[in-house]
């Protein structure tokens, strides 16, 4: 089946400074590529969806400016937490679609800002 | 747009015994649906998926999962439960409008018993 490759598993920085999580198909090509991001014992909530080459899509309440998204080829796409402050923490996963009629999911990152 | 309801967010279950997790949802557009599983401190590991076809679907380690269109419903069945089979269960639905992208129920935690 196809592979989404999630990087890093784990990350614990301090406020103030910025994580990258980056999220890459391994054996497809991936066209959209979303993000999620799910708090201690509650379900995921998209946060934004994006396509190859174009801006992203954000989801109602989630900041565009706090959570920088670039899809720039078609294996990779990264979410850039800013400026980190503690209530960013919480476990972020990504999921990738080609040309299929679903999409493949990574394993997450655990940040923890402290 | 989609939603899906969980409503039992805790099924306690005595190992062998069969268990049921409900799952409905609401769209105005036909939409695949999907049945996850994520044991602690990890990622989505899809359990089964109804995209077209059968109405029933199994997966490899016992459960199944029928999509009723009249009732709009996707409820997982086990006839006979494993203490392995003890972690959090997700529910999801995916739009065929184009972006794919899945909407999540808020889950259901699944405890065997010894």
């Amino acid at each position: 089946g196809a592979v989404v490759s999630q990087h890093p598993s784990r990350v614990i920085c301090k406020s103030g400074t910025s994580v990258k999580i980056e999220c890459r198909s391994l054996d497809f090509q991936a066209t959209t590529m979303f993000w999620y991001r799910q708090f201690p014992k509650q379900s995921l909530m998209l946060m934004a969806t994006s396509n190859e080459g174009s801006k992203a899509t954000y989801e109602q309440g989630v900041e565009k400016d706090k959570f920088l998204i670039n899809h720039a080829s078609l294996t990779l796409s990264t979410l850039t937490v800013t400026s980190a402050h503690p209530e960013d923490s919480s476990f972020y996963i990504c999921s990738a679609r080609g040309g299929g009629r679903e999409a493949f999911f990574g394993q997450g990152t655990r940040l923890t800002v402290v | 747009a989609q939603s899906v309801t969980q409503l039992d967010s805790q099924v306690p279950v005595f190992e062998e015994a069969p268990v049921e997790l409900r799952c409905n949802y609401s769209s105005s557009v036909s939409v695949y649906l999907f049945w996850y599983v994520q044991y602690p401190n990890q990622g989505l590991q899809l359990l089964l998926k109804y995209l077209s076809g059968s109405t029933l679907v199994k997966s490899i380690n016992g459960f199944e999962a029928e999509f009723n269109k009249s009732q709009t419903s996707f409820h997982l069945r086990k006839p006979s439960v494993h203490i392995s089979d003890t972690a959090e269960y997700f529910c999801a639905v995916s739009d065929l409008s184009g972006t794919y992208k899945y909407i999540f129920g808020t889950g259901t935690r699944l405890k065997v018993l010894a």
